[in-house]
């Protein structure tokens, strides 16, 4: 099983430069997120898709964008990078609705860094 | 003041030794998330729990959502335990979860 991968695991742009990080689940879990981590910071939301067709703002979503393409699917994409943005993303996916205690699954996080 | 502490922030013990690691929330949760996060950075689930207890080999989870309280066991540590143990909360009504900094857990042998 894959479970949740994400692509690219490493990135380094230039300032002003725009990419996309794709994130795709076989688990056929209803809710995706994309998270952010920061030295010294716990994860932080940056926007999440609780089903397919819907997509909401997290804590820190200025400056990002979101498409839930399919169930699946689920991606970032920086329109004009600053170096604020530098740090590593987690996809993560979960479906809550086939019971409380059901976990979060994180891919393996992608390393961007702006320079 | 942050809506998850964790505590210690980081904890040195000698292999063998038993460990705590503690996690209190200030908002209304439906359950909580215990992830361990290894150098190299992948997260790993360990527990989901939203009352009571959960053990898992030498991993016990224990939860009192009244007092907004979660606990992190570790029985006869081992270096490879050394990680960063992250406690997650997800809040009453919503997917959402918020996470706290993590407790940094080094094992010698």
């Amino acid at each position: 099983n894959a479970g949740v991968t994400q692509t690219p695991k490493f990135q380094v742009l230039k300032t002003g430069q725009s990419m996309t990080l794709q994130c795709a689940q076989d688990m056929n879990h209803n809710s995706m997120y994309w998270y952010r981590q920061d030295p010294g910071m716990g994860l932080r939301l940056i926007y999440y898709s609780a089903s397919e067709g819907t997509t909401d703002k997290g804590e820190v979503p200025n400056g990002y964008n979101v498409s839930r393409l399919n169930k699946r699917e689920f991606s970032l994409r920086l329109e004009s990078a600053a170096p604020s943005q530098t740090s590593v993303y987690f996809c993560a996916s979960s479906d809550p609705g086939q019971g409380v205690n059901q976990p979060q699954h994180f891919g393996d996080g992608t390393r961007l860094s702006i320079l | 003041k942050n809506e998850v502490e964790q505590s210690p922030q980081n904890l040195t013990a000698q292999e063998g030794e038993f460990i705590t690691i503690n996690c209190s929330y200030s908002v209304g949760i439906s359950a909580l998330h215990w992830l361990q996060q290894h150098p190299g950075g992948g997260i790993v689930s360990l527990f989901m729990l939203s009352s009571g207890k959960k053990k898992h080999g030498r991993l016990i989870a224990t939860i009192n959502i009244q007092e907004k309280h979660s606990s992190l066991h570790i029985t006869a540590s081992h270096p490879r335990d050394s990680a960063v143990y992250i406690c997650a909360p997800r809040t009453s009504g919503t997917y959402k979860y918020i996470f706290g900094t993590g407790t940094r857990l080094k094992v010698l042998a």
